[in-house]
This record gives structure tokens, sequence and C-alpha cells, in this order.
């Protein structure tokens, strides 16, 4: 069963702390995606990786920090430097191969700090 | 479930009516388009996407219609159920990027 899964569902994190959200996908994707999303607004983007050991700043970086060191894989860190982190993030993957750029999205982890 | 939008613009509709969906864009130079229904707590799932070389698309019970004069997207439903009861996003990009960039949405509502 093809898609994209994150972990945990719900996360609850005391002011000060880092934490790691997990993104693994098994449909051979290229491209990966974080977005977050607050109530009332649309995706912000804030790292993508088209290829395994490298990655780009997506509008809201500041506060966040990504590996992608498994084409599978791309773990997001909020750290501690992230204001204002309680908020429902969304992981994505896409191919690159323009044929369709659909980007495919997990169920998200809602983030909560304490 | 989770809310994912408090303060999105509504559209209300009775069940078994059509709904038009719209949606701005702001980049003249965006040639790929693709709406998504969001149900609360959940992740996006693609409804539907159209490139600019084309002004129409038609899925299954939906039909994406593009005015790039007026850089106008939007999205229809027909015979609307309680199940479309979602957020709607759409979400642009260009030729030259894989990056989408996501409108703010619309809820929609269908009254039984």
């Amino acid at each position: 069963d093809g898609g994209i899964t994150q972990s945990p569902k719900y996360l609850f994190r005391k002011e000060g702390q880092n934490v790691t959200l997990s993104c693994e996908q098994n449909l051979n994707h290229d491209a990966m995606y974080w977005y977050r999303q607050d109530p009332g607004q649309g995706l912000r983007l804030i790292y993508y990786s088209q290829i395994v050991n490298d990655f780009q700043k997506g509008d809201i970086a500041e506060g966040y920090s990504v590996s992608r060191e498994k084409k599978e894989s791309f773990p997001l860190t909020v750290t501690s430097a992230q204001k204002n982190p309680t908020a429902f993030y969304l992981c994505a993957s896409s191919t690159l191969d323009r044929v369709t750029d659909e980007q495919f999205f997990g169920p998200g982890t809602r983030l909560t700090v304490l | 479930g989770e809310s994912v939008g408090l303060h999105l613009p509504t559209l209300s509709v009775q069940e078994g009516d059509n709904s038009i969906i719209n949606c701005a864009y702001s980049n003249s130079a965006s040639d790929y388009f693709i709406w998504y229904k969001q149900e609360s707590g959940k992740g996006p799932q693609f409804i539907i996407d159209i490139r600019s070389n084309m002004d129409k698309r038609q899925g299954q019970r939906v039909t994406v219609l593009l005015n790039k004069t007026v850089k106008h997207l939007s999205l229809q439903i027909a015979a609307t159920q309680p199940g479309d009861s979602a957020v709607y996003f759409c979400a642009e990009n260009t030729d030259s990027s894989y990056k989408l960039i996501f409108g703010s949405g619309t809820r929609l509502l269908v009254r039984p």
C-alpha cells in the first residue's frame, strides 16, 4: 500500500525543547516537502528537497531544520528557536518528471507547545 | 476532528445543488494549477489539475475552469453531496519551479 506516513499524529512539547517529526514515503518520489498550516490560512512551505543530501529553505524556514539521508525519509526538527511552533505540519512528496506536478500529502502531525 | 480553518471564506450549498469555488492567482507565469480537498484533521487530497494550455478539464463530478486573462481558476462540483463538505485549496506553480503556491482556501458546507 503506497503512500506517505507521518508520525506521531499528535505531539506535545514543552517550551524550549526540540522535537522531530517523522515523514516516510514509499512512492519512490524524488522530491519531498514540509508545510505548516495554521487555522484560517493555507499551507506555507518550510523546507523542500529534490535529491538525497540536498534541501532548500522555503518561505518560513527559520526555527526549523531538516535532513534527507535517504530518499524515503525527510524528518523535520522544530527547534526551540521557532517562536510559535504550535501548528499542523504536513509532509508531501512528488515526482520531478513534470508529467504531473501533483504533490501527495501525508495525514499530518499536530504539534502543541505547552 | 481538528479544524483547519476557523476564519475561512465559506460557501454553503444545498445537497444536490452545484457548487462553484473560485480562486484568483497572482503569477501570470504560472502554468500548472491544482485543486485539493482537505477534510478536518487530515492531509489534502488531490481533486483535479490543469495546465495553462487548457481552459477546461473535467473529472468525475468536478470541472476546473481556467481563465488566464483575468488569472482566475474555478472548481465546479456537480450534485454536491454531504461528503463534499471540506476546505478546498487551489495551488499554482511555474514550469521553472516544483514549488506549489497555495491559496488560503474556501470552506464548503453542504446542507442536507
